[in-house]
């Protein structure tokens, strides 16, 4: 089961920063939060990951909690092409590197 | 260069028969991961190869199979088809075992009637 729990669906208006949160009460100090998107009929797409400390790259902001049970994704200026679904999944360093995926939320940008 | 590629993109097949899906990962990559997306939900970890010898295996009987050839490409054999097995099947490439990010092809559409 994913470890990770995510609203099913959100709206952002285009050129809004998008905020997608995620809730992983259950995660082990070894377990790094990982997000990736999927636009539609594409292959998933990794956007960002971090184990503790807020992370920032070219596509989005990462910001864990400090008791690092909940965590936000940030698209700083989202665009219609930011619609898809995106996915907060849990994984850990240990002989099994699957990556285990919830359902994701569903982000609808609206021009 | 050229991103994780899958073939065929699409298939349709009939219950009881075989498939077997083709993947070649980036190059440089030497771990292949397949999973099974069903409509709606999110992938599903099926298998994970490096270095040609699985690594990790999901929870899927023993009809689905994978192997991983000399040049790193890989395929996914699934028998005894069922309408079930209709999904997405994503094939992801990474640089090794631990690395970070995964890059997804665009995967294969299967249609079991």
């Amino acid at each position: 089961d994913a470890k990770t729990t995510q609203p099913p669906s959100m709206d952002c208006a285009e050129g809004r920063a998008a905020n997608l949160p995620c809730n992983h009460s259950t995660i082990s100090g070894n377990e790094y939060v990982y997000w990736y998107r999927q636009i539609h009929s594409q292959g998933p797409q990794y956007i960002i990951h971090g184990l503790k400390n807020n992370e920032t790259n070219e596509m989005a902001s990462l910001i864990i909690t400090e008791d690092r049970k909940s965590s936000t994704l940030i698209l700083p200026h989202a665009t219609l092409r930011d619609t898809a679904v995106y996915y907060c999944i849990v994984r850990g360093w240990d002989s099994n590197y699957q990556l285990i995926w919830g359902a994701g939320t569903k982000l609808i940008i609206k021009p | 260069d050229a991103g994780v590629t899958q073939s065929p993109t699409h298939l349709i097949k009939t219950r009881g028969q075989h498939v077997t899906l083709r993947c070649s990962p980036i190059s440089g990559h030497k771990s292949v991961s397949w999973y099974q997306q069903v409509l709606g939900q999110g992938p599903q970890f099926i298998f994970q190869y490096y270095e040609k010898e699985e690594r990790g295996r999901g929870n899927f009987p023993d009809r689905f199979s994978a192997r991983q050839f000399p040049n790193y490409s890989s395929e996914l054999n699934v028998n005894a088809l069922l309408l079930g097995d209709s999904a997405l099947y994503l094939c992801a490439s990474s640089r090794n075992i631990q690395s970070y990010e995964q890059y997804f092809g665009p995967g294969t559409r299967l249609t079991v009637t």
